[in-house]
C-alpha cells in the first residue's frame, strides 16, 4: 500500500465547475504540499500546510490531521487549470524527505 | 531573475553509455535533491545533498553519482549500471533540510527527458 494515495486518478471537468482533489496519507507527518505540474512537465509549488486551511486565488488547500486526510479545491475551473496536481507529505522524521503521491489528472474543457 | 535550470531539456542516449545532468540554482539554497518520475508513480528521491561538499543516497541510487562542489550546482551521472535509465529528471532545492521538522518549500526545475535508444 502506498503510503500517500491521491483519488481521483484522473479528473474531467466542465470549464466553471468546483473540482476536489483528495489525498490520503498513512504517515506521521510535519507538513504537507500540494504540487501542480504542466504538460510539460515543470513543477510548482501551490501550497504547504501542517494544520487547517489554506486560500490562493480560486485554489483552497485543506488538512485533518486527526484523519490524515488534505483536499484541494478549484473554484470557477478553467482550461488553464488543466494539469497534474500532486500531493507530498514530509514525515515526521528528523531528516523526513517528501514521498510524493502518484498525482491526480485534471482536464478543464471549455 | 533567481530560480532553478535543468539542462538539457531532452537527452537522448545509446546503452552503456554514461550521461551527466545539470542542475544549477541561483536562489542561495544549502539543500538540493534529484527525483525520477516514470508515467504512473510518484516521484522518487534520487539523492540529495543538505550541504557543500556532502550527500546522501535516496530511495533508488543505485546506478547514479552525485557531486556539490559546489553550493550552486548539483549534477547527476546516469551510469551504465543503471537498468532502466528512460525517464524524466527533475531537480528541486530548499533552503536546508537539516532543520528539525523543517518544512521549507521545495522549488523544482523544469525537469530534463532521458531517453536510451
Amino acid at each position: 500500500k502506498n503510503e500517500v494515495e491521491q483519488s481521483p486518478q484522473n479528473l474531467t471537468a466542465q470549464e466553471g465547475e468546483f473540482i476536489t482533489i483528495n489525498c490520503s496519507y498513512s504517515v506521521g507527518i510535519s507538513a504537507l504540499h500540494w504540487l501542480q505540474q504542466h504538460p510539460g512537465g515543470g513543477i510548482v509549488s501551490l501550497f504547504m500546510l501542517s494544520s487547517g486551511k489554506k486560500k490562493h486565488g480560486r485554489l483552497i488547500a485543506t488538512i485533518n490531521i486527526q484523519e490524515k486526510h488534505s483536499s484541494l479545491h478549484i473554484t470557477a475551473s478553467h482550461p488553464r487549470d488543466s494539469a497534474v496536481y500532486i500531493c507530498a507529505v514530509r514525515s515526521g522524521g528528523s531528516q523526513g524527505n517528501l514521498i510524493f503521491g502518484k498525482g491526480t489528472k485534471l482536464s478543464v474543457k471549455p | 531573475d533567481g530560480g532553478i535550470t535543468q539542462s538539457p531539456k531532452y537527452l537522448f542516449r545509446k546503452e552503456g553509455q554514461n550521461v551527466t545532468l545539470s542542475c544549477e540554482q541561483n536562489l542561495n539554497h544549502d539543500a538540493m535533491y534529484w527525483y525520477r518520475q516514470d508515467p504512473g508513480q510518484g516521484l522518487r528521491l534520487i539523492y540529495y545533498s543538505q550541504i557543500v561538499n556532502d550527500f546522501q543516497k535516496g530511495d533508488i541510487a543505485e546506478g547514479y553519482s552525485v557531486s556539490r562542489e559546489k553550493k550552486e550546482s548539483f549534477p547527476l551521472t546516469v551510469t551504465s549500471a543503471q537498468k532502466n535509465p528512460t525517464a524524466f529528471y527533475l531537480c528541486a532545492s530548499s533552503m536546508s533540510s537539516m532543520r528539525l521538522g523543517s518544512t521549507d518549500t521545495q522549488y523544482f526545475g523544469p525537469g530534463t527527458r532521458l531517453t536510451v535508444l
